[in-house]
């Protein structure tokens, strides 16, 4: 595709329930971020992957969540016994590499709303 | 720790203005700063990025500055037209991946 996808588009799930969420990179990029925006918030750095791997995790709010990347393409980020504080846009963007310089580009987020 | 400040969180004026956007952040040891726009439902689109070692670029009518010393950055926006309403979101590169974001101003252009 063109650009950078997500799935689904907006998510409801009631509390304690399990979520996953999508992302399709540009074709050929190695990097691939996840964001979290809430209501009037900046952005918030989740994790990154370079290829398959995870450098940095940091960002993870909880043990509740987990991200992964197969294939060095599509990654699911997955969000265990959700709580209402959970609530807020998912977004995906990828580059070509971790570099610094290279611009990322950005999905049109998941909206999660949890019950 | 690295905090980006934007101000204002809202801003609204007649088409044909010229306007300036702030960016404010704390710590002046960055990679690169750069600004966004979000459209609601579409994601984010990159505007301008700006190594640290550059003091402006330019796209079009945009013009973005970068003063490291101050800790400081600008979004200048001549001739605004109503298609320019959005949210301009200025991130600072903390590092090669990651950025740092400012909570954005929400600009509304009048017909």
């Amino acid at each position: 595709g063109a650009g950078v996808s997500q799935s689904p588009s907006n998510k409801v799930t009631e509390k304690g329930k399990d979520v996953e969420l999508r992302c399709d990179p540009i074709s050929g990029h190695t990097a691939l971020y996840w964001y979290r925006q809430s209501l009037g918030q900046g952005l918030e750095f989740l994790i990154y992957f370079q290829g398959n791997s995870a450098p940095d995790k940091s960002g993870l709010p909880s043990d509740r969540f987990s991200a992964e990347r197969t294939g060095g393409s599509v990654s699911t980020l997955t969000i265990q016994r959700t709580q209402q504080e959970d609530s807020a846009v998912y977004l995906c963007a990828s580059s070509l590499e971790a570099s610094g310089a290279d611009t990322q580009y950005f999905g049109p987020g998941t909206r999660l709303t949890v019950l | 720790k690295q905090e980006v400040t934007q101000i204002p969180a809202a801003l609204s004026v007649p088409e044909g203005e010229n306007l300036v956007l702030n960016c404010s952040f704390t710590d002046s040891a960055i990679y690169n700063l750069q600004w966004f726009r979000q459209d609601p439902g579409k994601g984010l689109t990159s505007l301008l990025l700006i190594q640290s070692s550059q003091r402006e670029q330019t796209s079009g009518r945009l013009n973005a500055s970068l003063d490291k010393s101050s800790g400081r950055s600008t979004l200048y926006i001549a001739a605004s037209q109503p298609g320019d309403s959005a949210t301009y979101l200025c991130a600072v590169w903390r590092s090669n991946y990651q950025l740092i974001w400012g909570a954005g101003t929400k600009l509304i252009i009048k017909p």
